[in-house]
């Protein structure tokens, strides 16, 4: 059973507009979030996090939502440029100091120019 | 330097072959990671070492055998593989096991078993 879904396998965007990927958890449990992304041929590269005791974390062009009640995260990404055309995983950890994270599925972002 | 190194990029290995994959970060990170990763899926948690020492084996089988020899490096070593094990083998580090450190993944070793 899938604990942590994004249930959106692709998402096109052009070039300037708002990206925006969504991302649903199961265990009410989990209380630290990330954003991670990957390219081809390397491995993920850590974009941003949020912790359960906030709802909202900018950085940069990069902000993630959190909605506890609905247990639904996302990643906003404004301005889209066409080098953040990757996948990108949202991962749950669950307990501070085991380190484990588990990954959604992920969403392939295509943004065109 | 913030990088983790993987090798070999790609190993092809028989199911009565033993081989290894190596890992290797040098940011002094004191927590060390390997996953899974198949096509179209998510990365999936194999091991977790902490100050060189197992913390989380996530039942995986004893064909996949890791070792942390120093800091430095993570080892999985290999032995009477199955076809279904052929995947994208992930190798991370974090500064301490704790979820607030970013974990700094490697390119990965794509393996293929015969």
């Amino acid at each position: 059973d899938q604990q942590v879904k994004q249930n959106s396998p692709s998402l096109s965007v052009q070039e300037g507009r708002i990206s925006i990927l969504n991302c649903d958890y199961t265990n009410s449990m989990f209380d630290y979030f990330l954003w991670y992304k990957k390219y081809p041929a390397e491995g993920p590269t850590f974009l941003i996090s949020i912790s359960s005791i906030k709802d909202k974390n900018e950085d940069g062009r990069f902000t993630v939502f959190l909605n506890k009640s609905a247990k639904h995260l996302s990643l906003h990404i404004v301005p889209s440029q066409p080098g953040d055309s990757a996948v990108y995983f949202c991962a749950v950890s669950g307990s501070s100091n085991t380190g484990k994270l588990i990954f959604g599925q992920g969403t392939t972002l295509q943004v065109k120019p | 330097d913030t990088e983790v190194t993987q090798t070999p990029k790609h190993l092809v290995m028989g199911m009565t072959n033993k081989k290894s994959l190596k890992c290797e970060q040098h940011m002094g990170h004191r927590a060390m990671y390997w996953y899974k990763q198949k096509a179209k899926k998510p990365p999936e948690l194999m091991f977790v070492y902490s100050y060189e020492k197992l913390s989380i084996n996530e039942s995986v089988p004893s064909r996949f055998s890791p070792e942390c020899p120093n800091s430095s490096l993570l080892n999985l070593h290999l032995h009477a593989l199955q076809p279904e094990d052929s995947a994208l083998y992930l190798c991370a580090s974090s500064q301490h096991r704790d979820r607030s450190y970013e974990q700094y993944f490697g390119p990965g070793t794509r393996l293929t078993v015969t």
